[in-house]
């Protein structure tokens, strides 16, 4: 069966330090990663994608994630944080088989940034 | 419209009671799709439409829900006889295009509203 795995719950983080969200993933076919974030009272928003190509891809908000497939790993990484970047981040895969389609998501990671 | 727009944004009903939740997709969106986030977990699929057709209603926990989207745009999410163990956030999602578009997932971005929160008392 198809799962994500985000293994931090919390993350506390200074602002101007660098971050690293981890995601691991199980699924049996090529996979269609996502990174989303959410802020109180907002929708999910779409950070970034992996599809295929290049493993290192850029996102808005200065994000970018690195799919490593012998970890079956997307991790997201920011080289220096915001305050605004204090959200919950989570991690997803795309799962499309029969004549369905869904993401598959993590539980998620909270971000804490201190000023 | 701009985005995808769910109504209402908060909902507290009694335990026993119907409940229809709205989403209205991004136009020109034909795929649409139903999730629930329970409290500290990640969004979980409930349902999928491909224009007015029900694919996937895999995820329904029960007969107790149901959802529709009867001309190919706004879908209601109904859940029947709410149980306290109902409470949770309903996201509902759109996007582009569904199995028909180039790859499934080419242009398969979900666009996600801000979800309705249903408290049942």
């Amino acid at each position: 069966a198809q799962s994500v795995t985000q293994p931090d719950i919390h993350i506390t983080v200074s602002e101007g330090a660098s971050l690293e969200l981890r995601c691991n993933y199980s699924y049996g076919a090529t996979p269609y990663l996502f990174w989303y974030v959410q802020s109180p009272g907002q929708g999910l928003q779409l950070l970034l994608k992996y599809f295929s190509g290049d493993t290192l891809v850029q996102g808005i908000k200065g994000f970018e994630a690195e799919f490593k497939r012998s970890q079956s790993s997307f991790n997201l990484r920011k080289p220096s944080v915001h305050w605004s970047d204090a959200a919950e981040y989570f991690c997803a895969v795309g799962v499309a088989q029969g004549g369905s389609e869904k993401l598959v998501f993590g539980k998620g990671t909270k971000l804490t940034v201190n000023p | 419209g701009a985005g995808v727009s769910q109504s209402p944004r908060y909902k507290v009903t009694k335990r026993g009671q119907d409940v229809a939740l709205r989403c209205d997709p991004i136009s020109g969106h034909v795929s649409l799709y139903w999730y629930r986030q329970a409290l500290g977990q990640g969004p979980e699929f409930l349902t999928y439409f491909n224009y007015e057709a029900q694919q996937d209603k895999s995820g329904l926990p029960n007969d107790r829900f149901s959802a529709e989207r009867p001309e190919g745009s706004i879908s209601t999410l109904t859940i029947q006889r709410t149980e306290q163990r109902d409470s949770a956030m309903y996201r509902c999602a759109s996007s582009l295009a569904g199995r028909k578009g180039v790859g499934p997932w080419a242009k398969n971005i979900q666009y996600f509203g801000a979800g309705t929160r249903l408290s049942v008392l």
